[in-house]
């Protein structure tokens, strides 16, 4: 597809519920991130994917919530045991290559339109 | 660890005024910067970037911004809002990941409200 894919676009999960949220990057893209955005707020960091390795996870707010790529496109984020204080926009991005090894930023990010996960 | 402020909320403009947004940023390195839009239910379009050089950026839609170090600011300005503009503006601070990437760190955002 021409952008980022997310699926799917609302999810309302009953607390203590297991959710699995994915993402579709643009093909191709090496570097793939999610973002929580509580409502009214900026997104948060969670986690971060250079093709299929997670380098950095430390957004992560609990042992709750997982995320992988296995074969260095799709991710899938999930989180057991639902709270409602998970209740947010899931964003889903990706960028072609990393920054920095270009040296010239012009690889930026696109986001996906998100997941709004609702925890009753 | 890196930060932005955003330190206003809401901002209300009349179409065809200038706009400048605020955007404070505390980082201990050379910063890459970013301002980012979203418009309701949708994801965050790039709206323009700083990483070295001129301290004046151009980017899409007419928006520009400047890099202050000594103020440690990077505000986004537009000199005529259109109504099309009203959304939400984020500014962004990039810190260096392992793999060669950054990781932007989001403000909390300002919501611009355009009136006719």
């Amino acid at each position: 597809g021409a952008g980022v894919s997310q699926s799917p676009r609302y999810k309302v999960a009953k607390r203590g519920q297991d959710v699995a949220l994915r993402c579709d990057p643009i093909s191709g893209h090496v570097s793939l991130f999610w973002y929580q955005q509580a409502l009214g707020q900026g997104p948060e960091f969670l986690t971060y994917f250079q093709n299929e390795a997670q380098l950095d996870k430390s957004g992560l707010p609990s042992d709750r919530f997982f995320a992988e790529r296995p074969e260095g496109s799709v991710s899938t984020l999930k989180i057991q045991r639902t709270q409602q204080e998970d209740s947010a926009v899931y964003l889903c991005a990706s960028s072609l290559v990393p920054f920095l090894l270009l040296g010239t930023g012009n690889s930026p990010l696109h986001f996906g339109n998100g997941t709004r996960l609702t925890v009753t | 660890a890196q930060s932005v402020t955003q330190p206003d909320i809401h901002i209300t403009v009349s179409e065809g005024a200038s706009l400048e947004l605020r955007c404070n940023y505390s980082y201990g390195a050379t910063p890459y910067l970013f301002w980012y839009v979203q418009s309701p239910g949708q994801g965050l379009q790039l709206l323009l970037k700083y990483f070295s050089g001129d301290t004046l950026v151009q980017g899409i839609k007419g928006f520009e911004a400047e890099f202050k170090r000594s103020q440690s600011s990077f505000n986004l300005r537009k000199p005529s809002v259109h109504w099309s503009d009203a959304a939400e503006y984020f500014c962004a601070v990039g810190a260096r990941a392992s793999g060669g990437s950054y990781i932007p760190t989001f403000g909390r955002g300002t919501s611009l409200i355009v009136h006719p």
